[in-house]
């Protein structure tokens, strides 16, 4: 079964505009983590905020957390034609030392 | 810098052929992992291995072994494919099994199954 979903499933938005994406999960984590893969390639890892964590940034992406509601949610600001691709979270549950349980993603579009 | 590199990029089989995905890894990591992914789902573990030596199951492990050939390389061979496993195969790498390691994906192999 899937511990993370992400919400929405699709969104499309011009570029220059904020692009929010949010993901649920059922058990207690470790770790939340985000990753983009774009048509055709592999997952490339974007961010890891740890349970313990509230807010992290890098660069144009800020993650929030929390954990009382058990979601997390991405956000992309300023967004561009380039950031147009799929985005997971990615969960490590405190009962597994290996295992990532991933969402089954956002496709976020990006419009020129 | 080649990452984690995934041969072949694609390939059809028959049902009941039998076949080895290949997967080799240059960053020195100890961890690998084998996934799938299904049109609308996420990626599911289908097996992994700790460190060199040492192999587990994950969540779909059905229909498939691996075996991992030395520190860089890991493979994932179907015995007697199905269409069922039809699917999008992303090999993975990881420093070690710490909590705070991020995963380093190939750019999978695009499996049919006729």
């Amino acid at each position: 079964s899937q511990q993370g979903e992400e919400d929405p499933q699709a969104l499309s938005i011009q570029e220059g505009e904020n692009a929010t994406m949010n993901c649920s999960y059922k058990t207690s984590i470790n770790n939340l983590q985000w990753y983009r893969q774009n048509s055709g390639r592999g997952l490339v890892h974007l961010i890891l905020i740890r349970s313990n964590e509230r807010e992290k940034h890098s660069g144009r992406l800020r993650v929030t957390l929390d954990t009382s509601k058990k979601s997390s949610s991405l956000l992309i600001t300023a967004s561009r034609a380039a950031d147009t691709a799929s985005y997971f979270c990615a969960t490590r549950t405190m009962d597994s030392s290996y295992k990532l349980i991933f969402g089954s993603g956002t496709r976020l579009l990006v419009r020129p | 810098n080649a990452g984690v590199t995934q041969t072949p990029k694609f390939q059809v089989l028959k049902t009941g052929q039998s076949m080895t995905l290949q997967c080799a890894q240059d960053m020195n990591h100890n961890s690998m992992y084998w996934y799938r992914q299904d049109p609308g789902m996420g990626l599911r573990l289908i097996y992994y291995s700790a460190s060199e030596g040492t192999t587990d199951k994950g969540e779909v492990p059905n229909g498939y072994n691996v075996s991992r050939l030395n520190k860089r390389e890991f493979s994932l061979r179907l015995e007697s494919a199905a269409p069922s496993q039809t699917s999008v195969y992303f090999c993975a790498s990881s420093e070690g099994q710490g909590a705070g390691q991020p995963q380093h994906f190939g750019d999978g192999t695009r499996l049919s199954i006729l």
